[in-house]
């Protein structure tokens, strides 16, 4: 059984641009989860993913957006990248209901900087 | 809106001393509350949760918290911190079973030979 993965593991943008990160959810579940750590900061939620729909949503605007597969894994866009956008980004994955979920497994995350 | 709080961003502990890592929960509804840990470098990784069962969990690593209502707390501790305790660790509320965590800020747990 596979963990969730996440790639790329580091990247680098400016600002203005825009970035697509990937994760890989575990075997058998169906939910997807990101969450924004700044440095410093407890991890934040950007939004969940239940069997492609978004499930909720966190006080992010919307240029941060996703997608889940019919696989079930998930990528967060992010378009024209800030400064404060500069951040560890997590994924984490489970089985849910929709309303529910068990635990949540998460990735290593990707560590997005801004210049 | 729900909200933890963990007192103190640091907590030094000798090697074989007690832990106690602090947090406070602010919710409106019954609370899910969680005790998550990261490595450097690493994701998060679960230690335990409360679900509305026993108020007092035992979690991995020899790692339990105590549910306390009228105190709106669910402090971690562990009888005898080791050297691989070194880590920051996350207290997070939900209003339901892993639906949105709510993380803190996090408490940096040093250990001292």
């Amino acid at each position: 059984e596979t963990g969730v993965t996440q790639s790329p593991t580091h990247l680098i943008k400016t600002r203005g641009q825009q970035v697509t990160l990937r994760c890989s959810s575990q075997s058998g579940h169906n939910t997807v989860s990101w969450y924004q750590q700044a440095l410093g900061q407890g991890p934040q939620f950007i939004f969940q993913y239940y069997r492609e729909e978004e499930n909720g949503r966190g006080n992010f605007p919307p240029r941060f957006s996703g997608l889940q597969f019919p696989n079930y894994s998930s990528e967060l866009n992010v378009n024209a990248l800030e400064l404060d956008d500069s951040a560890l980004y997590l994924c984490a994955s489970s089985l849910g209901t929709g309303t529910s979920t068990d635990t949540q497994y998460f990735g290593p995350g990707t560590r997005l900087t801004v210049l | 809106a729900q909200s933890v709080t963990q007192l103190g961003s640091h907590v030094s502990v000798s090697e074989g001393a007690l832990v106690l890592l602090r947090c406070n929960y602010s919710s409106s509804v019954p609370p899910y509350l969680f005790w998550y840990v990261q490595y450097p470098n690493q994701g998060l990784q679960l230690l335990l949760k409360y679900t509305s069962a026993a108020t007092l969990v035992k979690g991995i690593n020899g790692f339990e918290a105590e549910f306390k209502k009228s105190e709106t707390s669910f402090h971690l501790t562990k009888p005898s911190a080791h050297m691989s305790d070194a880590a920051e660790y996350f207290c997070a509320v939900s209003r339901t079973s892993f639906q949105k965590l709510v993380f803190g800020t996090g408490t940096r747990l040093l250990v001292s030979p």
